[in-house]
């Protein structure tokens, strides 16, 4: 069966600090990776998407980046936070190449800038 | 612009009563629906889903309804539980390239009365 694994489960960094959130996938070969935040009390905003190695599309201009080094991790990063930054962090996968395949989430990463 | 809103943020609900939560989406492109459960403090879990091609689908307690014509979807929840407290998000889903783009709508918070 198929798992997805987030880390860490919280974090806390000052601004101007660096970022990195790694999400890996298990059971799954080529899946398309997601990361989304998620403000206090708000729905879900899509930041990146791949569907493959080295593919990244970002949905929204902002302080963060992704990488995918390997078929199934997938990284958010940045190199300076901002406070704006907080949030709760998701990385989520789907079977590629049919838009009938529902999203498979990760318990997320709480991330507090202070 | 692609959208998902939910008609009603919150709904309280007397246990033992069936949950109706409601959303419209503005995409006609869209050819995937889904349901998320998410707890406080987890990842979205999926509930149910349904194809374009269909009006109706029905789970262990759960149905989910689409109607195309208007744009709407509704998730029904049959003799409610407290474990079925959470916030629960909509999603559509539009198939770009090899990679599908899930939006999610803003989340109804559901509450249960004892």
């Amino acid at each position: 069966s198929q798992t997805i694994h987030q880390w860490p489960a919280t974090l806390v960094q000052p601004v101007g600090s660096p970022l990195s959130l790694e999400c890996t996938v298990e059971g799954t070969s080529n899946p398309n990776l997601y990361w989304y935040r998620q403000a206090a009390g708000r729905g879900l905003q899509l930041l990146f998407y791949s569907v493959g190695i080295g593919q990244i599309s970002s949905e929204v201009p902002q302080n963060l980046s992704a990488s995918r080094p390997q078929d199934r991790q997938f990284i958010l990063s940045s190199k300076k936070l901002l406070l704006s930054d907080s949030g709760f962090y998701l990385c989520a996968w789907t079977t590629p190449g049919t838009s009938n395949s529902p999203l498979h989430f990760g318990n997320g990463t709480r991330l507090t800038v202070t | 612009g692609e959208s998902v809103g939910l008609h009603l943020p919150t709904l309280s609900v007397q246990e033992g009563d069936n949950s109706i939560i409601n959303c419209a989406y503005s995409n006609s492109a869209s050819d995937y629906f889904i349901w998320y459960k998410q707890e406080s403090g987890k990842g979205p879990q999926f509930i149910i889903d349904i194809r374009s091609n269909m009006d109706k689908r029905q789970g262990q307690r759960v149905t989910v309804l689409l109607n195309k014509t208007v744009k709407h979807l509704s998730l029904q929840i049959a003799a409610t539980q407290p474990g079925d407290s959470a916030v629960y998000f909509c999603a559509e889903t539009i198939l770009y390239s090899s990679a599908s783009k899930i939006i999610f709508g803003s989340g109804t918070r559901l509450s249960i009365r004892p």
